[in-house]
């Protein structure tokens, strides 16, 4: 079956640094989304991405977040400066149409120290 | 604007016993509705979801849930627990116009006992 894979599992990195996370969506699949988790809370909605553009965003997708689809098969988050409240499991996802189909990679842990 | 209320964040049953995760929820437009698992250190699962056909919907591993309109409610149902089913239980919500975007609840830690 087809899958979402996420690199790396796991990243550290200090305060301020930037920081990329990796996603490589379903080849077909022609949505793409970022969520995270911070560690015992709910899973929230980032950023939605379709047709090299970013279609929505939540509140909390602010300035130091962007998203990049550089190559045809990747898809990327970059946030520019780390704070220690980023720390959170960051999930991408791939969609063919909608929420109905979504597929979630397995996430990447960022620990900010 | 979409939310999703899960009652209980703590579930615990017996094995073979019924399991039951409420969800409700709010929304503008008719929703389209989901339940998620998450097992320890992985990823999002999709165990079954409603997107206005049947009312009644069946997932994997014998899970299922009803959507009840009346109620603003989507209760997931499994009729005999196992051991592997201990997992945190998430229901989500998206309507059509918000862009697909999915609102998630605060998720149910499901807890089986021998």
């Amino acid at each position: 079956e087809p899958e979402v894979t996420q690199t790396p599992s796991h990243q550290v990195t200090q305060m301020g640094q930037e920081v990329i996370l990796r996603c490589v969506p379903i080849s077909n699949h022609l949505y793409f989304y970022w969520y995270r988790q911070i560690l015992g809370q709910k899973v929230e909605f980032l950023v939605s991405f379709y047709n090299n553009e970013i279609s929505e965003k939540s509140e909390i997708f602010d300035d130091q977040f962007s998203v990049e689809r550089p190559d045809g098969s990747n898809f990327t988050l970059k946030i520019r400066s780390t704070k220690l409240e980023d720390s959170a499991m960051y999930f991408c996802a791939s969609s063919w149409t909608g929420p109905y189909g979504y597929t979630f990679g397995s996430g990447t842990r960022l620990t900010v120290v | 604007a979409q939310s999703v209320t899960q009652l209980g964040s703590h579930v615990s049953v017996s094995e073979g016993a019924l399991v039951l995760l409420r969800c409700n929820y709010s929304s503008s437009v008719p929703p389209y509705l989901f339940w998620y698992v998450q097992y320890p250190n992985q990823g999002l699962q999709l165990l079954l979801k409603y997107t206005s056909a049947a009312t009644l919907v069946k997932g994997i591993n014998d899970f299922e849930a009803e959507f009840k309109k009346s109620e603003t409610s989507f209760h997931l149902t499994k009729p005999s627990a196992h051991m592997s089913d201990a997992a945190e239980y998430f229901c989500a919500v998206s309507e059509e116009t918000s862009g697909s975007r999915l609102t998630f609840g605060e998720g149910t830690q499901l807890t089986v006992n021998p």
